[in-house]
């Protein structure tokens, strides 16, 4: 079965400390972004990734890193730098360039920083 | 200000009814897309348009590019279409992507 898989579904942190959401695709997709949403707002573009090894900041990447050292995988980091992590993030994929395509969406990780 | 506006917040409808949800937005776009949330959080891409209509079973999105606005229309509607409809554009001019904060839709058997 083709998709898109994030893990783990909750995540829970303490302050200060980095942590890696997890985000896979089987579909041979080349653009992967993700996406963080807050309640009463829309998503909010973090990153995004054409392909291999290059990566763009979307409208609100400060507080994230990100890496895409192969294809499939599109790791993000909230770091300690991010003010307000708690959120739910959603991680999507698509063919083709960047935005052009319909996008594919992960089941998401809701983050909680205590 | 939002560059993407959806109307209603929130439809409540009876099982069988016609509905319709509306998108505007203000910037120039190369794409418009349509998407459902379910509870859970999960998220489907429903349409995608640069214009004019697409149907797929029960839902119908049209879009006018000159008066900057789509709707989103769900046909004999039934529970399950209960969920968050979410209009997400891609701006022509660079890799920007606007959403709108969705229109949640309960409806009742």
């Amino acid at each position: 079965d083709g998709g898109i898989t994030q893990s783990p579904k909750y995540l829970f942190r303490k302050e200060g400390q980095n942590v890696t959401l997890s985000c896979e695709q089987n579909l041979n997709h080349d653009a992967m972004y993700w996406y963080r949403q807050d309640p009463g707002q829309g998503l909010r573009l973090i990153y995004y990734s054409q392909i291999v090894n290059d990566f763009q900041k979307g409208d609100i990447a400060e507080g994230y890193s990100v890496s895409r050292e192969k294809k499939e995988s599109f790791p993000l980091t909230v770091t300690s730098a991010q003010k307000n992590p708690t959120a739910f993030y959603l991680c999507a994929s698509s063919i083709g360039r960047v935005g052009y395509n319909e996008q594919f969406f992960g089941p998401g990780t809701r983050l909680t920083v205590l | 200000k939002n560059e993407v506006e959806q109307s209603p917040q929130n439809l409540t409808a009876q099982e069988g009814e016609f509905i319709t949800i509306n998108c505007s937005y203000s910037v120039g776009i190369s794409a418009l897309h349509w998407l459902q949330q379910h509870p859970g959080g999960g998220i489907v891409s429903l349409f995608m348009l640069s214009s004019g209509k697409k149907k797929h079973g029960r839902l119908i999105a049209t879009i006018n590019i000159q008066e900057k606005h789509s709707s989103l229309h769900i046909t004999a509607s039934h529970p399950r279409d209960s969920a968050v409809y979410i209009c997400a554009v891609r701006s022509s001019t660079g890799n920007q992507f606007y959403f709108g904060t969705g229109t949640s839709l309960t409806v009742i058997p």
